[in-house]
């Protein structure tokens, strides 16, 4: 079985610095998706950014980057110039990848524990 | 906006009754997922359905149930409710196609409350 972990529950910085978000997680697959999603006070999940496993260049989305090292199974989120609207909660969540036949069966995601983001004016 | 739209968005009840939640996926997607998201367990899936079949089973309790209709909507029946089972639920969709994208985008999520 799949676990992700992220071993900083919070964290806070002030607007405009950058920040990383730590998450590992354990899994025999070489296949998979990694993801950041983000759990702002509305309590909405929202896609930050994904990486898929195959891909070695780093995912990119505007403000937020991730360092993918898939060797230590670790997948970091940087937030540059952070702004208030970034304060929330941050999930990473593995899933893993199917083709085929397989692609219609489960692709659930494993989500770790959470990392409470403050971004402080 | 997600496209995924969760009905309803609260609810309060009491143990021991019975409720259904609904959601609606994006357009076009073929795949919808439930996940409970709780204090002390946090975010867990429970079951998923692609194009009306259901594909796995997660952490769900034997006191829920789900189905996916074919216009691709979807209910979760949660019934003989517990204190324990205050949480907020989420629905996610995907296009669930072979070979496809399979990022998961969520809905609101449906807050319940039983007293």
């Amino acid at each position: 079985a799949q676990t992700v972990t992220q071993s900083q529950p919070e964290m806070s910085v002030q607007e405009a610095e950058t920040v990383t978000l730590s998450c590992t997680y354990d899994t025999s697959e070489n296949n998979y998706y990694l993801f950041w999603y983000k759990q702002p006070p509305s309590r909405q999940m929202i896609l930050v950014i994904r990486q898929e496993a195959y891909k070695q260049q780093n995912a990119t989305e505007n403000r937020f980057s991730v360092n993918f090292q898939k060797a230590a199974k670790s997948f970091s989120l940087k937030i540059s110039d952070s702004q208030l609207g970034d304060t929330a909660m941050y999930f990473c969540a593995f899933m893993k990848r199917k083709k085929g036949e397989q692609a219609k069966g489960a692709q659930k995601l494993v989500f770790g524990q959470g990392t409470r983001l403050t971004i402080n004016p | 906006d997600s496209g995924v739209t969760q009905t309803p968005k609260h609810l309060i009840t009491a143990t021991g009754q019975r409720v259904t939640l609904r959601c609606s996926p994006r357009s076009g997607d073929l795949s919808v997922y439930w996940y409970q998201q709780s204090l002390d367990q946090g975010l867990q899936f429970l079951i998923h359905y692609y194009n009306g079949e259901e594909r796995a089973k997660g952490n769900i309790l034997e006191r829920f149930s789900a189905q996916q209709f074919p216009d691709l909507h979807s209910e979760l029946n949660l019934s003989s409710l517990e204190l324990g089972d205050s949480a907020l639920y989420f629905c996610a969709s995907s296009v669930g196609l072979a070979g496809v994208e399979k990022t998961q985008y969520f809905g609101p999520g449906t807050r319940l409350l039983v007293l």
